[in-house]
């Protein structure tokens, strides 16, 4: 295993269209975490999944935002009518059910023009 | 709510030589994690150290090691011989026990100087 990828790793949209990005993790980690990164600033948290169960969401977490892990593996994470302040990184990451480390991966970068 | 500081935007250091990074955090909390994160420019996070709040050893990981004084809710990171390949951006990071929302400093961006 190579660790959490995502997909794609750039993703260039103009203002009110939708879009997804997926993410899969290192394959034995139930837990898997979805944050946001502007230019300059730390990861900020989004939103959380315990196998297929979303269980905790930040209020950054806006209505036009939703995040789903069907089967418990990969994750997605879909912007809706995207606006010039949703361009940052999109990170995620997993860890495993005993573990407190989160393994990231490389990012989403979005720009919303 | 649970802050994170990091009050070196940024610092540099000559090759081979040693630096200490800075990290404050406020909670109430007594029981948590503590961690170092490092992104190397257009490179994907890395769990440098982490660090169990009940522990009163501070950890250590090869050239990386931790001060961790937990009545000043302080963290900081000591890099040893220093190597270019540190420059990156150095996170701090700050978890409760039982919890899965992470909080991270704004970062201190690291130059390693040959």
């Amino acid at each position: 295993d190579t660790g959490v990828s995502q997909d794609p790793r750039h993703k260039i949209t103009k203002r009110g269209q939708n879009v997804t990005f997926r993410c899969d993790p290192i394959s034995e980690h139930n837990r898997l975490y979805w944050y946001r990164q502007t230019l300059g600033q730390g990861p900020e948290f989004l939103t959380y999944f315990q196998n297929e169960a979303q269980l905790e969401k930040s209020r950054l977490l806006s209505d036009r935002f939703s995040a789903e892990r069907p089967k418990g593996s990969f994750s997605t994470l879909e912007i809706q009518r995207t606006e010039q302040g949703d361009s940052a990184m999109y990170l995620c990451a997993s860890s495993g059910p005993t573990s407190a480390e989160q393994y990231f991966g490389p990012g989403t970068r979005l720009t919303v023009t | 709510a649970q802050t994170v500081t990091q009050s070196q935007p940024e610092m540099s250091v000559q090759e081979a030589e040693t630096v200490t990074l800075s990290c404050t955090y406020d909670t109430s909390e007594s029981n948590y994690y503590l961690f170092w994160y490092k992104q190397p420019p257009s490179r994907q996070m890395i769990l440098v150290i982490r660090q169990e709040a009940y522990k009163q050893q501070n950890a250590t990981e090869n050239r990386f090691s931790v001060n961790f004084q937990k009545a000043a809710k302080s963290f900081s990171l000591k890099i040893s011989d220093s190597q270019l390949g540190d420059t990156a951006m150095y996170f701090c990071a700050f978890m409760k026990y039982n919890n899965n929302d992470m909080r991270f400093g704004a970062g201190t961006r690291l130059t390693v100087k040959p």
